[in-house]
């Protein structure tokens, strides 16, 4: 079956550091990736997203590249805000309409002025 | 105003007691998703619907029913609730289908003794 796998949180960093969240998955067929974020208090929101090898998402200063060869859809970003602390969820959709995007665990990012 | 709206936003319950979380959306889409998220466990798909007369199991629908009343209601409910039910629940919003955009309500977090 389809599976989702993030790095374990909670990720602490200062203000303007680097990010990475990893991201590696586990689908039958070629999947669409997307990350979805989570505000305190909401829910989640589209980031970004890529539907094929090689497509890079990007939306508001974050980056991933859909990577075949090695099953992975990171996410990036060169300088964080405080504002970016969010609980961040890597998916995956499969096709068929069938049961739903399949949701890594999360990973809880928290950026320190 | 919100376009998926969820109430209640919290919710205190007795082991056995029936509870019924309500979804309603301003989108004009088709598609609604009902998800719950358990700390560490991300989201997973409890039922879902691609128009009024279709109502389809996801991966945790044991224990739960739903209701599609109109174009813009989905509802939920746990015919006799038990505390691993506990957790926050999320409706979702699509206009085409899972390869596109997802729209999250603002969660409800139910609590069951």
């Amino acid at each position: 079956g389809n599976s989702v796998t993030q790095m374990e949180g909670p990720v602490t960093l200062s203000e303007e550091a680097f990010l990475t969240i990893n991201c590696t998955y586990t689908a039958t067929g070629y999947p669409s990736l997307f990350w979805y974020v989570q505000y305190p208090g909401e829910g989640l929101q589209l980031l970004l997203k890529a539907t094929k090898a090689d497509d890079k998402g990007s939306n508001k200063g974050f980056e991933a590249t859909y990577r075949k060869e090695t099953t992975s859809f990171h996410l990036e970003k060169g300088s964080v805000q405080v504002s970016d602390s969010a609980v961040y969820f890597c998916a995956l959709y499969s096709g068929g309409g069938a049961d739903g995007l399949t949701f890594g665990k999360g990973t809880h990012l928290i950026i320190q002025p | 105003d919100a376009d998926v709206t969820q109430t209640p936003r919290n919710r205190i319950t007795k082991t056995g007691k029936r509870i019924m979380l309500e979804c309603s959306q301003t989108k004009g889409h088709d598609r609604m998703y009902w998800y719950r998220q358990d700390p560490g466990l991300g989201l997973r798909l409890i039922y879902y619907s691609f128009d009024v007369k279709d109502i389809n199991k996801g991966e945790i629908s044991d224990g739960y029913s739903v209701s599609r009343q109109a174009q813009a209601k989905f509802s939920l409910s746990l015919e006799s609730a038990i505390p691993n039910q506990t957790a926050l629940y999320f409706c979702a919003t699509s206009d085409s289908g899972l390869n596109e955009k997802l729209f999250f309500g603002s969660g409800t977090q139910l609590s069951v003794l």
